[in-house]
């Protein structure tokens, strides 16, 4: 059963643009969401993390929006740059991850073209 | 990162071999994981350690054990490899998070596996 629904798999945006990456989820104990950016060849890395108490958090170019109601966060890059080009995958955790147990998207991957 | 290795990098092994893919990490950290991903299927929890002596299954531990032979290293193997175990495999590592503070985890470079 998949716990986190991840759209789009994949994302064309000129350089400049908005890039959108949206994420459900259903488990209500769910109480900390991290986005990994995973380049081609290297493993993932945290991007961004966000607890329920906040509705939004945003570090440079990169913001995550977080709808507790609605169950859905999404991940919005602004000016997205060529370098931004990747895949991303969000996740979820009870605990704040703290359990091992944090469950990932299927991923998006990201082309932001010149 | 290079504080998490994973040896090989790439294997190419025959259906049926027994083979095992190592991680180690200079990162001092208590918890390690390993995770299988799939085009199309994300990152998916194979088996996950909390100390030495801890070890517990993931979403997807059928036809993989794992051994923790000390802090810094946690190996997967896969006892009898089948073409559907040809993946793309990561370690990860964390460490345990303070009061409040959640879990960032740290992955290695990872292995890729083709099982003709």
């Amino acid at each position: 059963q998949q716990q986190v629904k991840q759209s789009p798999q994949s994302l064309i945006v000129q350089k400049g643009g908005i890039s959108i990456i949206n994420c459900a989820y259903e488990n209500t104990a769910f109480d900390y969401f991290p986005w990994y950016q995973q380049f081609p060849g290297k493993g993932p890395a945290l991007l961004i993390a966000i607890r329920p108490d906040v509705s939004e958090k945003k570090e440079g170019r990169f913001t995550i929006s977080f709808n507790k109601s609605a169950k859905q966060f999404s991940l919005h890059i602004m000016d997205s740059q060529p370098g931004d080009s990747a895949t991303y995958f969000c996740a979820a955790s009870p605990y704040g991850g703290s359990q091992g147990n944090l469950i990932f998207g299927k991923g998006t991957k990201l082309s932001v073209k010149p | 990162d290079a504080d998490v290795t994973q040896t090989p990098r790439n294997r190419i092994t025959k259906t049926g071999k027994r083979i095992m893919l190592e991680c180690s990490q200079t990162k001092g950290h208590d918890r390690m994981y390993w995770y299988r991903q799939d085009p199309g299927l994300g990152l998916r929890l194979i088996y996950y350690s909390f100390d030495v002596k801890d070890i517990n299954k993931g979403e997807i531990s059928d036809g993989y054990s794992v051994s923790r032979q000390a802090q810094a290293k946690f190996s997967l193997s896969l006892e009898s490899a089948i073409p559907n175990q040809t993946a793309l495999y990561f370690c990860a590592t964390s460490d345990i998070p303070g009061t409040g503070g959640w879990e960032t985890q740290y992955f290695g470079p990872g292995t890729r596996l083709l099982v003709l």
